[in-house]
C-alpha cells in the first residue's frame, strides 16, 4: 500500500497568515493526490484534486502544489472559518489511501 | 444540486448486522461509483472500497473483505453498505462518497454523504 504522511501533525497560526501543510507518498503518485477539508462536526469536502485544481466553490486562497512524492496545501490568509482538518488522499492506486490528517488551529 | 443522502444513526448489539444507505440525487447515479470511508470517533478517514454503479461490482480493502457487503438499488439511486457480525471496532461513522475521475484511474470524492454513525453495544 502506498503510505501517505503528512506533517505537521497540528499547526496554530494567526489570521492573515499564510500556512503550508506537506504530504508525502511512499511511492510515485505523478500528481494524483487530492486534499479534503473537514470542518469540526462536519464532513470531508474536496478542496483539491490531481495536486493543483481547485475544486468548485473553493477559495482562490487555497493552493495546491507538488508531484511525485511530495506535494504542499497551502493556505493564504488565513480566516476563521479554515479552522478545520486537512487529508491529502492518492486516488489511483489501490487500495485509496489518506494521509493522518493536520488540524489547524488559530492563535 | 448533487445530493448523497445517508440513513440514520444505529444502536446495535455484537453480532448483528447492520445496513447503512447512501441515497443520490442531481446527477446520474451510474455514472460515478460510490466509495465508502470510514472514520473512528477523533480518527482520522479509512478507506474501504467502492462499487461501480454501472456493472454493480465492488472492490473491498483489505481490511474490509468478508464481513463488509456493498450492493446497488439502481433504480432508486441508493448504495448500500451492509456488516455483518458487528463488532467494538465497527463502532464509528461511516461515510458515502462520490468518485469522480479526472484523469486515467485517478479520482477523487467530490461530494460526501452526511454519515451514519454505528454504535455497538450490549
Amino acid at each position: 500500500d502506498i503510505q501517505m504522511n503528512q506533517s505537521p501533525s497540528s499547526l496554530s497560526a494567526s489570521l492573515g497568515d499564510t500556512i503550508t501543510i506537506t504530504c508525502h507518498a511512499s511511492q510515485n503518485i505523478n500528481v494524483w493526490l487530492s486534499w479534503y477539508q473537514q470542518k469540526p462536526g462536519n464532513i470531508p469536502k474536496l478542496l483539491i484534486y490531481k495536486a493543483s485544481n481547485l475544486h468548485t466553490g473553493v477559495p482562490s486562497r487555497f493552493s495546491g502544489s507538488g508531484s511525485g512524492t511530495g506535494f504542499a496545501l497551502t493556505i493564504s490568509s488565513l480566516q476563521p472559518e479554515d479552522i478545520a482538518t486537512y487529508y491529502c488522499q492518492q486516488g489511483q492506486s489501490y487500495p485509496s489511501t489518506f494521509g493522518g490528517g493536520t488540524k489547524l488551529e488559530i492563535k | 444540486q448533487i445530493q448523497l443522502v445517508q440513513s440514520g444513526p444505529e444502536l446495535k448489539k455484537p453480532g448483528e448486522t447492520v445496513r447503512i444507505s447512501c441515497k443520490a440525487s442531481g446527477y446520474t447515479f451510474t455514472n460515478y461509483g460510490m466509495n465508502w470511508v470510514k472514520q473512528a470517533p477523533g480518527k482520522g478517514l479509512k478507506w474501504m472500497g467502492w462499487i461501480n454503479t454501472y456493472t454493480g461490482e465492488p472492490t473491498y480493502a483489505d481490511d474490509f473483505k468478508g464481513r463488509f457487503a456493498l450492493s446497488l438499488e439502481t433504480s432508486a439511486s441508493t448504495a448500500f453498505l451492509q456488516i455483518n457480525n458487528l463488532k467494538n471496532e465497527d463502532m464509528t461513522t461511516f461515510f458515502c462518497a462520490r468518485r469522480n475521475h479526472y484523469g486515467g484511474a485517478y479520482y477523487a470524492l467530490d461530494y460526501w454523504g452526511q454519515g451514519t454513525s454505528v454504535t455497538v453495544s450490549s
